[in-house]
């Protein structure tokens, strides 16, 4: 079946610009998480959602940056008046259900250059 | 603070040898871990996961062993293909579900 998806893959956005990075999970999972993976280092958490409630969002690192799921399927992480340091890949991931220790099933990313 | 630490950037095998990539955590409360692969222009595509109450779990080429006395975790692919050239990402999960990932290690595999 069809893996996650995520849109745009590329995105140039001059600073100060708002981005929007959409993600279409694996159909019928329940949890999705975003990831930010900047050049030559691990991905990062930055929030999850289990269906459409966000019940962690500890690793969005300002105000600025924004994610919902409000149909508990496709997601959007939003990042207002963006910065250079904001310059990353954008990760979604999937999981069927969220049970401890499951796998999560990630899409291409989002390659996002602020200039 | 680095919780998840792959110490090795890079890793040269050659083909038909065993490739060994380590990885060591600091937080105790983890209760999996997970190795994923990563090509290039792709997201992370899983490999492999052990439940801390195990030490070992194998998977076909793949085999994952843990040593939590030592915090230590170590990736082993026997035998090393040409297609397993990849970058390597260790991560670990606790309650909640989210990953921490170290900071990955290349495997170059030499034909």
């Amino acid at each position: 079946g069809a893996g996650v998806s995520q849109s745009p893959r590329y995105k140039v956005a001059k600073r100060g610009q708002d981005v929007a990075l959409r993600c279409d999970p694996i159909s019928g999972h329940v949890s999705l998480f975003w990831y930010q993976q900047a050049l030559g280092q691990g991905p990062e958490f930055l929030t999850y959602f289990q269906n459409e409630a966000q019940l962690d969002k500890s690793g969005l690192p300002s105000d600025r940056f924004f994610a919902e799921r409000p149909e508990g399927s496709v997601s959007t992480l939003k990042i207002q008046r963006t910065q250079q340091e904001d310059s990353a890949v954008y990760l979604c991931a999937s999981s069927p259900s969220g049970r401890a220790g499951e796998t999560q099933y990630f899409g291409p990313g989002t390659r996002l250059l602020v200039l | 603070d680095q919780q998840v630490k792959q110490n090795s950037p890079s890793l040269s095998v050659q083909e038909g040898r065993i490739s060994i990539l380590n990885c060591d955590y600091t937080n105790s409360m983890f209760d999996y871990f997970l190795w994923y692969k990563k090509y290039p222009a792709e997201g992370p595509t899983f490999l492999i996961s052990i439940s801390s109450i195990k030490d070992k779990n194998e998977d076909g080429r793949f085999t994952v062993f843990l040593n939590k006395s030592a915090k230590h975790l170590s990736l082993h692919i026997v035998p090393s293909q040409p297609g397993d050239s990849a970058v390597y990402f260790c991560a670990a999960m606790k309650y909640g579900n989210k990953l921490v990932f170290g900071a990955g290690t290349i495997l170059r595999v030499k034909s």
